[in-house]
Parts: C-alpha cells; structure tokens; sequence
C-alpha cells in the first residue's frame, strides 16, 4: 500500500514558470524525502526534511512540511525544460515503514 | 564512489519459471532496499535491511518472493514462480542508515510472458 499521495497527479507548464507539487499522506512520520525520476531513469534523491522541520531549500527546491495536516509541498522555481520528470515523495513511517506515494509528472514546455 | 549496482537490467521469462535479481549497494551502507515499480507508479517497498536483518517485509508476497542479504552486503531477490502480474520494473536502493537519502541502482526490467 502507498502512503503518500501527490496531487497533481501531472502538471505541465512553461519554461520559466514555478510549480508546485503537494503530497499528503496517513500516518505520523520521522521523516519526508522528495526524489525525481526521469523517463527511463532511475530515482534520484531531491530533498529530505525531517517531521521537526517546517521549511527546507535547496537551490531552486523549497519543501514545506505541515505535520498538523500531515502534508507537504515540493516549489520548483524558474523551470527549466530538464526539470521535466515524474517528482514523487516518500514517507519514512513512525512504525518504521517507508513508503512512496504515485507521483508527480511534471513537464515543463521550452 | 560507486552507485549502486544491479543485474540483469533486463530479464525476459515465461510464466511459471524462477528468476534472480542481484544488488551490490554502495560500499559502507548499511541499509538496503528492494522496490517493485509498475508503469505509471511510484516503487512500492518489498523488503528493507539493516545490514543482513530484513526489517520490514511486510509487502513482500512470500508465498513466490524471497529474498537475502548474505553478509550484510550485496543481495539476491528471489521470485519463483513468476506470474504474468509480476512484470515491472525491480529497483534496489541503499542508504547509509534507515531514514537517511537512498541512492537507487537502475533497476531490472522483468517481463513475464
């Protein structure tokens, strides 16, 4: 079973434009990771933002983290065309459980 | 450093038949992880270790899937016998600890035919 769930489930917009990505999910968690997969490819790590942390950057990347509504959001600023990829969030559990939820796709048109 | 490391990449196979997965994750960590991802999905967690423990298994179908982590290094995921619904994408990933950034390898490709 998938805990998070990403919402919107695709998003495309222009170069230049922000985007946002939100996930929510169930049950307490110790800590909440954003990866990116391109087409084809391989998941790679984005950011992690443990549940004692609100807000967390990373160049173009802001996470923000709400455990009171139990829901995060992923902000892409200034896109670019390689940020085109499927963005999914991942859910360390209190119970110790890690879970992914369905993804994000994300395209960003030139 | 070297990534994680997986094989085949691709597994072509008729139902009914065994087949291996094999992971080599990055040296020193002790965290492992195999994923199933079907198309359009995110991975789904089969089974985590910490070190040679399996620590959350509770996704994995034992009644076909097995898996071990000999050593507490590289590791082999099992499924025997493979059903038409098996066919996706097997990821592993490694992390230093749990609860830490996982690296993924690149994946396995299976298709049951």
């Amino acid at each position: 079973s998938q805990q998070g769930e990403e919402d919107p489930q695709a998003l495309s917009i222009q170069e230049g434009e922000n985007a946002t990505m939100n996930c929510s999910y169930k049950t307490s968690i110790n800590n909440l990771q954003w990866y990116r997969q391109n087409s084809g490819r391989g998941l790679v790590h984005l950011i992690l933002i443990r549940s004692n942390e609100r807000e967390k950057h990373s160049g173009r990347l802001r996470v923000t983290l709400d455990t009171s509504k139990k829901s995060s959001s992923l902000l892409i600023t200034a896109s670019r065309a390689a940020d085109t990829a499927s963005y999914f969030c991942a859910t360390d559990q209190a119970t110790g459980n890690m879970r992914f939820g369905a993804g994000t796709r994300l395209t960003v048109k030139p | 450093e070297a990534g994680v490391v997986q094989s085949p990449r691709y597994k072509i196979i008729e139902k009914k038949q065994p087949v291996a997965f094999w992971c080599n994750p990055i040296s020193g960590h002790n965290t492992l992880y195999w994923y199933r991802q079907n198309l359009g999905q995110g991975p789904e967690l089969l089974i985590r270790y910490e070190n040679e423990e399996a620590v959350d298994d509770s996704q994995l179908p034992k009644d076909r899937f097995s898996a071990e982590r000999l050593k507490g290094v590289d590791s082999t995921l099992k499924i025997q016998p493979a059903e038409l619904g098996d066919s996706a994408v097997y990821l592993c990933a490694s992390s230093r600890y749990s609860y830490n950034e996982q690296f993924f390898g690149p994946g396995t490709r299976l298709t049951v035919l």
